[in-house]
């Protein structure tokens, strides 16, 4: 296993809620990167922590937003639920603090919204 | 932006048979191409990876080929069994972030 977790595993919203997701690693390394999945699609980058800054953003509107943590734990949160923003939220980390950009991803936030 | 396609969507093939997936990609600065293994229901699991200063490797029954000119790159699979049956991922970034951009996947069948 990767050694990087999410929280929760699923959640159903309706549309207009709010939503915080989790992600840590066990490595506790200083960069996280949120993607979104749809069904039957590649994973879309939404954006980039580094070092509890973010470093990098996708096309995403800015009701989705983040925090990195102190101890590199970290949240992806979404504002006024859209049916569209059903998917997997996946996070991912590097293996090491190296240049090299493997991505290691969580299991993933099925997110479900009626 | 970056923008990377993905080549075929489905792909069949008999146990033993090799498959073949092709992706492209838009963006000359980018560096680093790897390929993600997907199972129903779970996590992208990294599978190989290759970067623009190598134009082949191979890890058992999977290689990758880059052709940085053509900017393509392709995951050879060989002797294929019926576990390698998910869906694949080529991604394409650059070194200065670790931005992925991926295709849009290849789902791969082996069938007994």
């Amino acid at each position: 296993e990767t050694g990087v977790t999410q929280s929760p595993t699923h959640l159903i919203k309706t549309r207009g809620q709010q939503v915080t997701l989790r992600c840590s690693s066990q490595s506790g390394h200083n960069t996280v990167s949120w993607y979104q999945q749809a069904l039957g699609q590649g994973p879309q980058f939404i954006f980039q922590y580094y070092r509890e800054e973010e470093n990098g953003r996708g096309n995403f509107p800015p009701r989705f937003s983040g925090l990195q943590f102190p101890n590199y734990s970290s949240e992806l949160n979404v504002n006024a639920l859209e049916l569209d923003d059903s998917a997997l939220y996946l996070c991912a980390t590097p293996t090491s603090g190296g240049p090299h950009n493997e991505q290691f991803f969580g299991p993933g936030t099925r997110l479900t919204v009626l | 932006g970056e923008n990377v396609e993905q080549h075929p969507s489905t792909l069949s093939v008999q146990e033993g048979d090799s498959a073949v997936i092709k992706c492209t990609y838009s963006d000359s600065a980018s560096n680093y191409f790897p390929w993600y293994k997907q199972e129903l229901g779970k996590r992208p699991q990294l599978i190989i990876d290759i970067r623009s200063n190598v134009g082949e490797k191979k890890d058992q029954r999977i290689a990758v080929t880059l052709n940085k000119t053509a900017k393509h790159f392709s995951l050879h699979i060989t002797e294929t069994q019926p576990e390698d049956s998910a869906v694949y991922f080529c991604a394409a970034s650059k070194t200065s972030g670790s931005r992925l951009t991926f295709g849009e996947g290849t789902q791969l069948t082996v069938n007994p």
